[in-house]
């Protein structure tokens, strides 16, 4: 399983963008990345997820380095309902696995 | 579409003492993952069941078991409970293709004194 590396905890100013970093460089090449968040008092829920090119949804965009070695996740502009544990986790959807490999995340705190 | 439910949300238990925690996916699902969350272990895989199978395992003792009936729904027993064993427990359902997307139901907070 890729190991990822974040950083502990990001802070940011609400209605300002996010980047949150991930470094996953022993990533396979079969391996998406998905981005989960958990907000205080809930379950994880999903957030994005890519394999090579950079992805938009309504949530967020993931931005994928070209050798996959690392990823961003771009909140465009903070609210305080983003304050959030985000995880990046690389999943491997060869084999089949339907398990999520957590790691520490970060933790982003919006500042009002 | 109602999410994952997850019951009960709070429980309290005895060293020794066996509990079961049940889950109900999302409608259509086919895939059930439970989850173990503690503040020093973090998030951590417990097993998946699919089609009333178990397809994938993490690495916890035999004390933690689970199944699956015909309708998804899922149950895991722990066994022989430890202080250890206090946790969030978590649920998710996915369709089971291939590592889908996972959602998560809110947890059961089992405390074991």
């Amino acid at each position: 399983d890729a190991k990822t590396t974040q950083p502990n905890s990001m802070e940011s100013n609400e209605e300002e963008p996010v980047h949150l970093p991930c470094n996953h460089s022993t990533i396979s090449g079969t391996d998406y990345i998905h981005w989960y968040r958990q907000l205080p008092s809930q379950g994880p829920e999903y957030v994005i997820h890519g394999l090579t090119s950079n992805v938009n949804n309504r949530m967020a965009s993931l931005a994928i380095a070209e050798d996959r070695k690392s990823s961003t996740l771009i909140l465009h502009r903070a609210t305080l309902r983003d304050a959030a544990v985000y995880y990046c986790i690389p999943t491997d959807r060869q084999t089949g696995a339907n398990n999520l490999f957590f790691g520490t995340g970060t933790r982003l705190t919006v500042i009002p | 579409k109602a999410g994952v439910t997850q019951t009960p949300r709070y429980l309290i238990k005895t060293r020794g003492q066996q509990v079961t925690l049940s889950c109900s996916p999302i409608s259509g699902h086919r895939s059930v993952s439970w989850y173990q969350q503690t503040p020093g272990q973090g998030l951590q895989f417990l097993f998946e069941y699919f089609s009333e199978t178990q397809r994938n395992k993490g690495n916890f003792p035999g004390r933690f078991s689970g199944r699956q009936f015909s309708n998804s729904r899922s149950e895991m027993n722990v066994s022989t409970l430890e202080l250890g064993d206090s946790a969030l427990y978590l649920c998710a359902s996915s369709l089971g293709l291939l590592t889908d997307t996972q959602y998560f139901g809110p947890g059961t907070r089992l405390t074991v004194l």
